[in-house]
């Protein structure tokens, strides 16, 4: 299986709202990540999960949150967020991290979010 | 900061030609990846290359890495409608440990 699958797969909420984003993987990678994705636009890395100890935080407003519960499960928890945070959050996940190498990573298909 | 600079942003080809995209990173790179993106769909990864110099072909796909490994490009022969999205190449980032350093990506058009 090499799928990393990601709910929902649209989402639109209000500035007030509070939503959460799942991604889930059972390739037994042990590195799992957060991207956001403007139109026409490469990914832009926002979290890195090793092991499920968060290793990188690309300076992400606090708006976003992560949490790791397990080796296969990904979430982002979303609060307060503004219109500018509308694109596509990409899940992706790797066998792991090194120092000096990156591994291929496998992304999901994305959660497309609408912030009114 | 690092950074992994792609050309061209944008081709447009008939079916049947052949295309090429250029990455050039600020740094030497340990290691290169390239990344498919078909419209409304999300990266999948092509291939990965390690060594000075490495060519690495699929099917239609040839893959290079320069020999100071700062640069890498991706041509396709004869080119298919298949092959319609863009490619995005993705260096190691020097100093993050997991970080992808993405170029900006080629979008490519391809007219049957």
């Amino acid at each position: 299986d090499t799928e990393v699958t990601q709910t929902p797969k649209h989402l639109v909420m209000g500035m007030t709202n509070k939503k959460s984003l799942k991604c889930e993987q059972h390739m037994g990678h042990r590195a799992m990540y957060w991207y956001k994705q403007k139109a026409k636009k490469p990914p832009e890395l926002m979290f890195v999960y090793s092991y499920e100890k968060l290793s990188i935080n690309e300076s992400v407003p606090s708006r976003f949150s992560p949490e790791c519960p397990n080796s296969s499960l990904l979430n982002l928890h979303l609060h307060a967020l503004q219109p500018e945070d509308s694109a596509l959050y990409l899940c992706a996940s790797s066998p792991g991290l090194a120092e000096t190498f990156t591994y291929e990573q496998y992304f999901g298909p994305g959660t497309r979010l609408t912030v009114t | 900061g690092q950074q992994v600079m792609q050309i061209p942003q944008y081709q447009h080809v008939q079916e049947g030609e052949d295309f090429t995209t250029y990455c050039n990173s600020s740094t030497t790179l340990s290691n290169i990846q390239w990344y498919k993106q078909r419209p409304g769909g999300h990266p999948v990864f092509l291939i990965q290359l390690v060594k000075s110099g490495e060519v690495k072909k699929q099917k239609r796909l040839t893959f290079q890495f320069g020999e100071a490994k700062k640069n890498s490009s991706l041509h396709i022969t004869a080119t298919q409608t298949t092959d319609v999205g863009t490619y995005f190449c993705a260096g190691h980032g020097s100093s993050n440990t997991g970080k992808l350093i993405f170029g900006q990506g080629t979008t490519l058009q391809v007219k049957p």
